[in-house]
This record gives C-alpha cells, structure tokens and sequence, in this order.
C-alpha cells in the first residue's frame, strides 16, 4: 500500500498549456509539501501545507497553485506552462513541521517535459 | 545565505568503506539529514543527528560536528544496490531544510 502516491508519472505537455499533479498520502500526517528538482538535482521546496493551511510559499510564480481539500491530499495546478517548468516534482508528508527529526517520506515524483 | 556543500561524485569498490563529507552554512540548526536517492526513484531518510557524534545503523552511520558545520555518511562493505545519490540536509532555525545537491556515489565491481 502506498504511503504518498502521485499521478501521473510521467506528463509530456506543450508550452501555454494547463496541467494538474495529484498527490495523497495514507500516513495520517499533518503536513504534506511539493518540491521541484531540476536537471542539477537540487531539490527545493515549492509549497507546504499543515492541516489543509498553507505555511510555506516560497518564491514560484503564481502560475503554480497549490490545494488541498483535505489533509490527506495536496495536488498541484500549474497554468500557462513553460519550458523552465520541465523537472521532476516530488510531493512528501512528514507527521508536523516545526519539529527537529521531521522526517519526510516522498511519493516516487512526477517527471514532466514542457516541449 | 544560507549553504550546503558535499562532492558531486564519489567512486568506490564493490566491498568497500566510503565517506560523504557534507559541510553547511545555515541561519540556525534544529538538525542534519541523510537521504538516499536511486536514479528515477524518490529520496529516501537513511539518518538524522542533531547532537554531535556517531549515530550507527547497520552499514551505514552519520557524524556530526556542530562547531565545525560538518557532517559525514559512512557506508562500510559496499553492495552494487549502494549506488545511488546521497542528499544531505539541514533543518534551519525556523525548521526549514536547506539541501544539497547530493553526492552521486558509484559503485564498481
């Protein structure tokens, strides 16, 4: 049983065009998160939500819009898409934040290629 | 600003013992992280220090230096399935964690 599942894996998209990641996670935890990690392998974080609340936004741009109807699930919208955006974009879940040993477990990540 | 250094590759014998140095600059400290990261897979938590010390786990251990900034994974009797990336990461005094590039660590028979 999956812990932290994302859909799709993989998306091959042209530029202008609209797109949705989903992401749900089966641990109980509080507070879910979207990173991005490019071609360098650096892994930033996007958005983190605590209990359907957002806590952390750093800078995207705001064609990247984040929700979460539930605890549970955290899915991510991204209009108007462009060729920067092509990466690997992981969501996680960790049971709180604000914690030292905050321990995320990650989904197995979406790949998506803007053409 | 706030930084993490570790190597961007790193080669070792199938048998071996390896060393990831991870070195960091951050606004606070609440506690360094290892992750492991296969090719086309998800990083997975191999360890977490927050006091200075060895913390031992089966083949693998992490060290931490909190005065130097300073961390390091070793991985001792080195499998082929060992091969993969290493991510090291601080969490910062407002609990956010600041990661590396990771140390791509290869394997050879």
């Amino acid at each position: 049983d999956t812990a932290v599942s994302q859909t799709p894996k993989y998306l091959v998209t042209q530029m202008g065009n609209d797109k949705s990641i989903k992401c749900e996670q089966n641990l109980g935890h509080d507070t879910m998160y979207w990173y991005k990690q490019d071609s360098k392998k650096f892994l930033k974080i996007m958005f983190s939500y605590n209990n359907k609340e957002l806590i952390i936004n750093e800078t995207v741009p705001n064609r990247f819009s984040p929700k979460s109807p539930d605890k549970a699930h955290l899915n991510l919208h991204i209009n108007s898409l462009e060729l920067g955006d092509s990466a690997v974009y992981f969501c996680a879940s960790s049971q709180e934040q604000g914690t030292g040993a905050n321990v995320l477990t990650f989904g197995a990540g979406s790949r998506l290629t803007v053409l | 600003g706030q930084n993490i250094d570790q190597p961007t590759e790193m080669t070792a014998t199938e048998g071996a013992i390896v060393q990831i140095n991870c070195t960091y600059q951050t606004s606070g400290f609440n506690g360094l992280f290892w992750y492991q990261q296969h090719a086309g897979e998800a990083p997975t938590f191999l360890s977490y220090n927050v006091l200075d010390g060895l913390e031992e786990k089966g083949r693998f251990s992490s060290f931490l230096s909190r005065s130097k900034g300073y961390s390091y994974l070793l991985l001792k009797e080195l499998q082929m399935k060992d091969s993969a990336s290493y991510l090291c990461a601080v969490m910062d005094s407002n609990y956010q964690l600041i990661w590396g590039a990771g140390t791509k660590l290869i394997i050879k028979p």
